[in-house]
């Protein structure tokens, strides 16, 4: 079954707006949690990552807020820009990564 | 970008044959990853190794085999390619497996079984 969970499959934002992500999480004993931007043809490449003992991490643009009693995470993109469309995909490590399943972000300009 | 590259980058070949798929780095990492990535599946796990000759299984490891003789080089073979592993086949470097977990990717092998 799938470990980690992620919504939505796709995403359109205008220009400067905030794109928000969602992923969920059942196993408790994950922990690491990363975030990968993938552009076509390309391999994931890591955007940003949390442990379970923070809440929040934010990166220029980029911030993951962790619930860690809901058991999910997102990831917040400020301020979107059309080269953040993208695909991105949220993950949870024990021992080895999990995917969710990808969300395509387009940013219309 | 990580030192990381992937040969071949695309390949066609027919169900039954076999295929080998390489990932080269120049990092001295000490952990490498295959990942396949599926539309719907996101990237799940096929073999991992954590040091020369020491490997182990990920979540989809059936049908695959791996093989790690140097530090620099893990390969990844499909012993009889059938059509449910067209795909797109990603390899990952890791530097150690305590501290800190970030994971670099190489440029992926699209691999299409006819």
């Amino acid at each position: 079954q799938q470990q980690v969970k992620q919504s939505p499959q796709s995403l359109i934002v205008q220009k400067g707006g905030i794109s928000i992500i969602n992923c969920a999480y059942e196993n408790t004993a994950f922990d690491y949690f990363p975030w990968y931007q993938q552009f076509p043809g390309k391999g994931p490449a890591l955007l940003i990552a949390i442990r379970p003992d923070v809440s929040e991490k934010k990166e220029g643009r980029f911030t993951i807020s962790f619930n860690k009693s809901a058991k999910q995470f997102s990831l917040h993109i400020m301020d979107s820009q059309p080269g953040d469309s993208a695909t991105y995909f949220c993950a949870a490590r024990r021992d080895q990564f999990y995917f969710g399943t990808g969300t395509s972000l387009t940013v219309i300009p | 970008d990580a030192g990381i590259t992937q040969s071949p980058r695309h390949k066609v070949t027919e169900t039954g044959t076999p295929v080998t798929l390489r990932c080269h780095q120049t990092e001295n990492h000490r952990y490498m990853y295959w990942y396949r990535q599926d539309p719907g599946h996101g990237l799940r796990l096929i073999h991992y190794s954590y040091g020369v000759k020491d490997t182990d299984k990920g979540e989809v490891s059936d049908g695959y085999s791996v093989s790690r003789s140097k530090t620099e080089d893990f390969l990844l073979t499909l012993e009889s390619a059938t059509s449910s592993q067209t795909s797109v086949y990603f390899c990952a470097t890791q530097l150690s497996g305590t501290g800190t977990y970030e994971q670099y990717f190489g440029p992926g092998t699209r691999l299409t079984v006819t």
